[in-house]
């Protein structure tokens, strides 16, 4: 399967936290994604760091990457309740559209 | 733009029956992409279009399943017979190929429940 693990499957935090989320994949990739899906919805894109890149930052978001390892983490931080959500990371391969996607990690923030 | 917008948001059908999904992607994306999400399984991708011709259908898990892109701005997705298995949340999702970064943009979703 080129579907990767993320992990935990579950975290629970409380506000002000840092929460950080893992994500492993087998195959290579020309891009890894982040997505948030809060229940009930689609998802929603967050940030892409690209195969060459090793960290990449967009407001309270860090991604990092690191190929030789076949990993991706994402870190929150001060989460806020309105950030529980499941957020998956997608595998983009070159020369394909496709994304593989894992089985997400559930994030709750406590109030 | 109203974003991706799915038809029905909701779908109760008994074992046997055709369904019919639909989707209307981001006007100006020239990809479209389905997806099934169970529990078991995450977030699979069943076909995607470019252009309103399927290039990828590895992902549709039998002939029962079918999908079509008549236009620019509609497609749907069929399953006939349908069968307690295929009870799932269903997704578009839509992207531009002329985007700065290829993110896909998801629309609310099909839940399908077949008794």
């Amino acid at each position: 399967s080129q579907q990767g693990e993320e992990d935990p499957q579950a975290l629970s935090i409380q506000e002000g936290e840092n929460a950080t989320m893992n994500c492993s994949y087998k195959t290579s990739i020309n891009n890894l994604q982040w997505y948030r899906q809060n229940s009930g919805r689609g998802l929603v894109h967050l940030i892409l760091i690209r195969s060459n890149e090793r960290e990449k930052h967009s407001g309270r978001l860090r991604v990092t990457l690191d190929t030789s390892k076949k990993s991706s983490s994402l870190l929150i931080t001060a989460s806020r309740a309105a950030d529980t959500a499941s957020y998956f990371c997608a595998r983009g391969q070159r020369g394909s559209e496709k994304l593989v996607f894992g089985k997400g990690t559930k994030l709750t923030v406590n109030p | 733009d109203a974003g991706v917008i799915q038809s029905p948001r909701h779908e109760v059908t008994e074992m046997g029956q055709e369904v019919t999904l639909r989707c209307k992607p981001i006007s100006g994306h020239d990809y479209l992409f389905w997806y099934r999400q169970t529990m078991m399984r995450g977030l699979e991708l069943l076909i995607y279009f470019n252009n309103n011709v399927p290039i990828d259908d590895s992902g549709m898990p039998e002939d029962r399943f079918s999908a079509k892109m008549p236009n620019a701005s509609f497609s749907t997705l069929k399953i006939q017979p349908s069968e307690p298995r295929d009870s799932a949340v269903y997704f578009c999702a839509s992207r531009s190929s002329g985007a700065r970064f290829n993110e896909q943009f998801f629309g609310p979703g099909t839940r399908l429940t077949v008794l």
